[in-house]
């Protein structure tokens, strides 16, 4: 049974660099079909596409984040990143790795997701 | 890029009760949504996907219908379970958005 599972630190200082984690196990992250994304939610909030990354180190982003964000993978480790730059209070959220079935276009398996606090 | 808009965003109901969201996307997205449920602190869960279809495990009280622009989720019997917030959902490869959720509660 895949599952993937997020780490990263809890607490970002403005403007610093949000940096998370995604490790996949159960099933090979370089498995054809299978996009590896981030998902946000603010407090009480609805939910956000950040982007998505394919095993060739493709990626697609959300344009609302412009040029703050990247996401790479590294298969070897069986693990995929996002990077978000300048973070303010408004990056302030529960963030989601998730796979995402290309047949599907539907984010299938996700992480329990991890909380990030952007302050001071 | 294409908006999704759920509606409504708060639906009161009873236990039984069938219960009908409404998702609207900006343009066609021929069958391309799908829909998620999401309890308080957890992650979301897939239900369906390309419009109608059920994913597994899902009971089959939950139903997708729809094509273009517009699309439904139905629960046909409301059940304890089922009071959380529902996600709509279109992806493309390049290209992702959420409806803003609904939220279905106790009556």
């Amino acid at each position: 049974q895949l599952q993937v599972e997020e780490s990263g630190p809890g607490l970002v200082k403005p403007p610093e660099t949000l940096s998370l984690s995604c490790t996949v196990s159960g099933d090979s992250i370089t498995t054809s079909g299978y996009y590896w994304g981030w998902v946000r939610q603010p407090p009480g909030k609805g939910l956000e596409w950040i982007g998505s990354v394919y095993h060739s180190g493709s990626t697609y982003y959300n344009a609302s984040f412009k040029s703050r964000v990247s996401i790479s993978v590294d298969t070897s480790k069986s693990q995929f990143y996002m990077n978000l730059k300048s973070v303010t209070a408004t990056d302030t959220a529960v963030y989601y790795c998730a796979r995402l079935l290309a047949d599907l276009r539907a984010f299938d398996i996700w992480g329990r997701g991890t909380m990030v606090t952007v302050s001071s | 890029d294409i908006q999704m808009t759920q509606s409504p965003s708060t639906l009161s109901a009873s236990v039984g009760d069938r219960v009908t969201i409404t998702c609207r996307a900006s343009q066609s997205i021929s069958s391309w949504l799908a829909w998620y449920q999401q309890r308080p602190g957890k992650a979301p869960k897939l239900l369906i996907y390309k419009a109608s279809s059920l994913q597994s495990g899902v009971p089959s009280r939950f139903s997708g219908s729809g094509s273009g622009t517009e699309f439904t989720l139905t629960i046909s019997s409301l059940q304890p379970d089922d009071f959380a917030t529902y996600f709509c959902h279109h992806y493309t490869s390049y290209f992702g958005a959420f409806g803003q959720g609904t939220k279905v509660e106790v009556k």
